[in-house]
């Protein structure tokens, strides 16, 4: 079956210490998303990226980094300069950057910092 | 800017009755509209989705959503919900070369 993972679903870690969230993709997209959610927020986009080696930061960057070095994988690191780091959060994925392709999200994981 | 409000953070209701949930859009330019829904510690899934034509657009899970130009409006309906509908509701908006901005979310929880 073609989808989204994201591992691990449950994630916690020590205030101060960096971490990554890994997201995998099989569906063949060109374009890969990063957003973070907190309870009545709704989501906020985190970063993108629409093509191997290049990404752009989306409306809240600071304190996250990403890469994409392969087509189907597009990890999120959690730095110590983010100050409020627990959240949910979503990858997703587009076939393009058309504005007409639909959004496919992982599962997400749940980051808490101790 | 493109930007969404989810007029209703929660809305109660009981089994079998209709159900809308509100969703009012700004954008200066033509817009596509979505509605995804998210149950618990889970990801989201595509409802429908509005790019052009017909205003009345059908959806999975006996949803329905209405575009309406004038009135900025992307509303969510139901004629009948169930216990398995409740979960959280997001509408999401997108125009030109922009990405996806998404509402606050209206939580739906339906009771026996």
């Amino acid at each position: 079956d073609g989808g989204i993972t994201q591992s691990p679903k449950y994630l916690f870690r020590k205030e101060g210490q960096n971490v990554t969230l890994s997201c995998e993709q099989n569906l063949n997209h060109d374009a890969m998303y990063w957003y973070r959610q907190d309870p009545g927020q709704g989501l906020r986009l985190i970063y993108y990226s629409q093509i191997v080696n290049d990404f752009q930061k989306g409306d809240i960057a600071e304190g996250y980094s990403v890469s994409r070095e392969k087509k189907e994988s597009f990890p999120l690191t959690v730095t110590s300069a983010q100050k409020n780091p627990t959240a949910f959060y979503l990858c997703a994925s587009t076939a393009g950057g058309r504005s007409t392709d639909t959004q496919y999200f992982g599962p997400g994981t749940r980051l808490t910092v101790l | 800017a493109q930007s969404v409000t989810q007029l209703d953070s929660q809305v109660p209701v009981f089994e079998e009755a209709p159900v809308e949930l509100r969703c009012n859009y700004s954008s200066s330019v033509s817009v596509y509209l979505f509605w995804y829904v998210q149950y618990p510690n889970q990801g989201l899934q595509l409802l429908l989705k509005y790019l052009s034509g017909s205003t009345l657009v059908k959806g999975i899970n006996g949803f329905e959503a209405e575009f309406n130009k004038s009135q900025t409006s992307f509303h969510l309906r139901k004629p009948s919900v169930h216990i398995s509908d409740t979960a959280e509701y997001f509408c999401a908006v997108k125009s030109g070369y922009s990405t996806l901005t998404f509402g606050k979310g209206t939580m739906l929880l339906v009771s026996p």
